[in-house]
């Protein structure tokens, strides 16, 4: 079973800091997706990144996959109280996708 | 917004009594597929469709069954709930043409079983 472990599990910071968060794996995913969720909705899509290496930026928040294919990283600048929420990193196995555990980000004004 | 409507949105039920969950959309995609959500295990996959009567098997899939008798409609059912299928249930679409593409999720359905 492929897995994607998400580190951190919990993140508190303050408005304005920047952050990361990654997300790792031992297997090649042929692409990988980064969704947001907040509280009592469902996730909704943020970037797909597909190209080993390929770098994805969205306003503040910028995607990496890794030249290996293996693993994301999500950073975030300047960080508001609007980015709160659950990212959910997931990568496609088998025709299904399949989703870490997230990170929980907090963002105090 | 995806046409994604899950129902029911809020469910307490007792152990051993039948429950079925509905996903209903108007998008007429082909791909359907129902995860559960709990606290450090993020989305983890019970059941998906492909097609009417085209479903397959997820990671978690032991005490679920579903079926896909229309386009619009996918519905899972716990035949007999326990303690441990407690979750946040959600249903996903897939807009893409192939397997596997980018979902669009539906707003839950918060199932408590006593």
């Amino acid at each position: 079973t492929q897995l994607l472990e998400q580190s951190p599990q919990f993140l508190s910071i303050q408005e304005g800091e920047n952050l990361t968060v990654y997300c790792n794996s031992s297997s090649v995913f042929s692409s990988l997706q980064w969704y947001r969720q907040e509280p009592g909705e469902g996730p909704v899509l943020l970037v797909t990144v597909v190209t080993g290496g390929e770098v994805k930026k969205l306003k503040r928040l910028t995607f990496q996959f890794g030249d290996a294919r293996k693993d994301s990283s999500l950073h975030i600048t300047a960080a508001q109280p609007g980015d709160t929420g659950l990212y959910l990193c997931a990568g496609i196995s088998s025709y299904k996708l399949i989703f870490g555990s997230g990170t929980r980000l907090l963002v105090r004004p | 917004d995806a046409g994604i409507t899950q129902s029911p949105r809020h469910k307490v039920t007792e152990t051993g009594t039948p429950v079925t969950l509905r996903c209903h959309q108007t998008e007429n995609h082909r791909y359907m597929y129902w995860y559960r959500q709990d606290p450090g295990h993020g989305l983890r996959l019970i059941h998906y469709s492909y097609g009417v009567k085209d479903t397959d098997k997820g990671e978690v899939s032991d005490g679920y069954s579903v079926s896909r008798s229309k386009t619009e409609d996918f519905l899972l059912t716990l035949e007999s709930a326990t303690s441990s299928q407690t979750s946040v249930y959600f249903c996903a679409i897939s807009e893409s043409t192939r397997p596997g593409g980018e979902l669009f999720f539906g707003e839950g359905s918060r199932l408590t079983v006593l």
